[in-house]
């Protein structure tokens, strides 16, 4: 099956730039969603389809994917996105939706 | 307003039976595929199963395949998940989670707030 592969976790200072990435085969043929879940609530999805933002996200979310690797990148990093971030694709071999493992954004 | 409300977790003895369901309100239900996604303690999301807006096309995930079953009730605006042979492993949060997209580019676009399924005797 299908496997993404997410860093356990990424820090970043206020007001700088953070990276998130999600390795997967040829990830760059397939459409990455990212999803970001505070601690006792439900994942919320902030970019679908590798970089589009569902109305209500900030512009400072965005998104890439090429190769074997998609990246959500955060900019001027607030301490309100402290999260866990998930990466997200259908794996039309297995017929199965596939998360990453997840990552953990802290705010220094 | 989408809001997508679970019910029916609880505790559970390994090898009995749960059924979830998840109350759909503020849009279309019957235009939309569905899904349920679960999250152990502590750990990441996985998808377990979706059922498409007629129900004419279901999928799970291997980990619960052929002990768990989607369906849903258009009539009703609901979706279910009857679960068997339950197994310590299948203790997590179950979210309801409502499609958008569609093929190969779907993502769950509104998430309800879980319902906690814990198995243990």
């Amino acid at each position: 099956s299908y496997v993404l592969t997410q860093p356990p976790s990424v820090s970043v200072a206020p007001g700088q730039t953070a990276r998130i990435t999600c390795g997967g085969n040829n990830i760059g043929s397939k459409s990455v969603h990212w999803y970001q879940q505070k601690p006792g609530q439900a994942p919320v999805l902030v970019v679908y389809d590798d970089s589009d933002r569902p109305s209500g996200i900030p512009e400072r979310f965005s998104g890439s994917n090429s190769g074997n690797t998609a990246t959500l990148t955060i900019s001027r990093v607030e301490a309100g996105d402290e999260a866990d971030y998930y990466c997200q694709v259908w794996d039309s071999s297995s017929e199965n939706w596939v998360f990453g493992g997840g990552t953990k954004l802290t705010v220094l | 307003e989408v809001q997508l409300v679970e019910s029916g977790g609880g505790l559970v003895q390994p090898g009995r039976s749960l059924r979830l369901s998840c109350a759909a309100s503020g849009f279309t239900f019957d235009d939309y595929a569905m899904h349920w996604v679960r999250q152990a303690p502590g750990k990441g999301l996985e998808w377990v199963s979706g059922i498409s807006w007629n129900s004419g096309s279901i999928g799970y995930a291997d980990s619960v395949k052929g002990r768990f079953t989607i369906s849903r009730d258009n009539a009703k605006n609901s979706l279910y998940l009857q679960m068997n042979s339950l197994r310590a492993e299948d203790t997590a949060l179950y979210y309801c989670a409502k499609e958008s997209g569609g093929g190969r580019g779907a993502y769950f676009d509104y998430w309800g707030q879980g319902t906690l399924v814990t198995v243990s005797s």
